[in-house]
């Protein structure tokens, strides 16, 4: 149980152009979905915590514009890269948690690895 | 403040030695700790999990890690590593408050050699 399902898990794509990755829990019900980064090497950086029905609370430093997250049901999160440039280029995983207890450990999607051109 | 410091970035052995993978945390509340493990380019697996109850944690394939409060840590073990054991670990602390906001550590690389 607790499976998360994240699409695509790579995408290449003209520096300018946007890309959405989705997120989606498959047999839990989501109200809570976190957005990752992850560059080489290194540890994973929250970027925001997406909340079913309202809006996306984001970390210091992350641009609300440019990393647009939609959390329309308790099934599905996308985060949407608008205007993707080089340095946008990482891993993104999302995660999320079951219902109830806050301390409930997060199930985490496999990752998207996106490389803008 | 929360925080997680893994005091090793690679550990290295031999298939079949003990695995010791080392973290200390650092919070104001009773935490929640977590290992995850992560495989190349996926996602997060989570090995186990301490939420107050037993100090001594099992998790999956054969990894447990054991909870020390004056110690401040959370070391993983493992008696006997295999070859697919090789992974980065993360240790990972959850601040407390309704959205279950986790703090990651740095990661340990660990390398399984024949």
């Amino acid at each position: 149980g607790a499976v998360v399902s994240q699409h695509p898990s790579w995408v290449i794509c003209k520096s300018g152009t946007s890309v959405k990755i989705e997120c989606r829990s498959l047999d839990f019900q989501a109200t809570t979905m976190f957005w990752y980064r992850q560059f080489p090497k290194q540890s994973l950086m929250l970027m925001a915590t997406s909340n079913e029905g309202s809006k996306a609370t984001y970390e210091q430093g992350v641009e609300k514009d440019k990393f647009l997250i939609n959390h329309a049901s308790l099934t599905l999160s996308t985060l949407t890269v608008t205007s993707a440039h080089p340095e946008d280029s990482s891993f993104y995983i999302c995660s999320a948690t079951l219902p109830g207890a806050g301390n409930q450990p997060q199930h985490f999607g496999d990752g998207t690895r996106l490389s803008i051109l | 403040a929360q925080s997680v410091t893994q005091l090793d970035s690679h550990v290295s052995v031999s298939e079949g030695t003990p695995v010791l993978l080392r973290c200390n945390y650092s919070s104001s509340y009773s935490p929640s700790l977590f290992w995850y493990v992560q495989h190349p380019n996926k996602g997060l697996q989570l090995l186990l999990k301490y939420t107050s109850a037993a100090t001594l944690v099992k998790g999956i394939n054969g990894f447990e890690a054991e909870f020390k409060k004056s110690e401040t840590s959370f070391h993983l073990t493992k008696p006997s590593a295999h070859m697919s054991d090789a992974a980065e670990y993360f240790c990972v602390v959850s601040t407390p408050g309704g959205y279950n906001k986790l703090i990651f550590g740095a990661g340990t690389r660990l390398a399984v050699h024949p």
